[in-house]
């Protein structure tokens, strides 16, 4: 049981640049979510699902794409990545809503963009 | 989103001693969470709270939930080094599928 996996852990892009930060969970869980972690602002909720085919918007979901085609997985897209988006993202799933109980976090995504 | 302040920001303390770390909301909560995390780790959950006034101990660390809903400490006694970290509350209101973090306080430990 591997829980929460993300990929990659690290990341260095350009200004301009795309890429997708891939989730996937094996405990069947119908919640996802994708956090993102800067120094002295805690966790900001950017997009979540409850379930495949589910998604909305969280706190600063501005620039970020998500889709849940399946249970398990859930990649998070950047589609033009700018340098305000330098980060640590967290992947986080629970199964219930992510106010109802506890949230199972991924290792993280350390971005960097250039 | 909701406001959540958490205060201290950072707290230093020395081995052996106690200290209490406060989450506020500006709002009436549904129950509110607690979170660990290690530095260069991920966030791990430690507690849940729903009902008014409630008090739950986890070995050295008590949580309680403020009699209004509003507010919420993390008291940890008798600090040690593995106490080291930051601190998240986590608040859950209206919407059960939003979960706001306050900033966290971060906790360095004097041996």
């Amino acid at each position: 049981n591997a829980g929460v996996t993300q990929t990659p852990k690290f990341q260095v892009l350009k200004t301009g640049q795309s890429m997708t930060l891939q989730c996937a969970q094996d405990m069947n869980h119908e919640y996802m979510s994708w956090y993102r972690q800067d120094p002295g602002m805690g966790l900001r909720l950017i997009h979540y699902s409850v379930g495949a085919g589910i998604t909305d918007q969280g706190e600063v979901p501005n620039g970020y794409n998500v889709s849940r085609s399946t249970t398990e997985d859930f990649p998070l897209r950047l589609l033009s990545a700018a340098p305000s988006q330098t980060s640590v993202y967290f992947c986080a799933s629970s199964y219930y809503g992510g106010a109802a109980g506890e949230l199972f976090f991924g290792e993280g995504s350390r971005l960097t963009v250039l | 989103g909701q406001q959540v302040m958490q205060i201290p920001q950072y707290q230093h303390v020395q081995e052996g001693e106690d200290f209490t770390t406060y989450c506020n909301s500006s709002t009436t909560l549904s129950n509110i969470q607690w979170y660990k995390q290690r530095p260069g780790g991920h966030p791990v959950f430690l507690i849940q709270l729903v009902k008014s006034g409630e008090v739950k101990k986890q070995k050295r660390l008590t949580f309680q939930f403020g009699e209004a809903k509003k507010n919420s400490s993390l008291h940890i006694t008798a600090t040690q080094t593995t106490d080291v970290g930051t601190y998240f509350c986590a608040l859950g209101g209206s919407n059960d599928y939003k979960l706001s973090f306050g900033a966290g306080t971060t906790v360095t430990v004097r041996a």
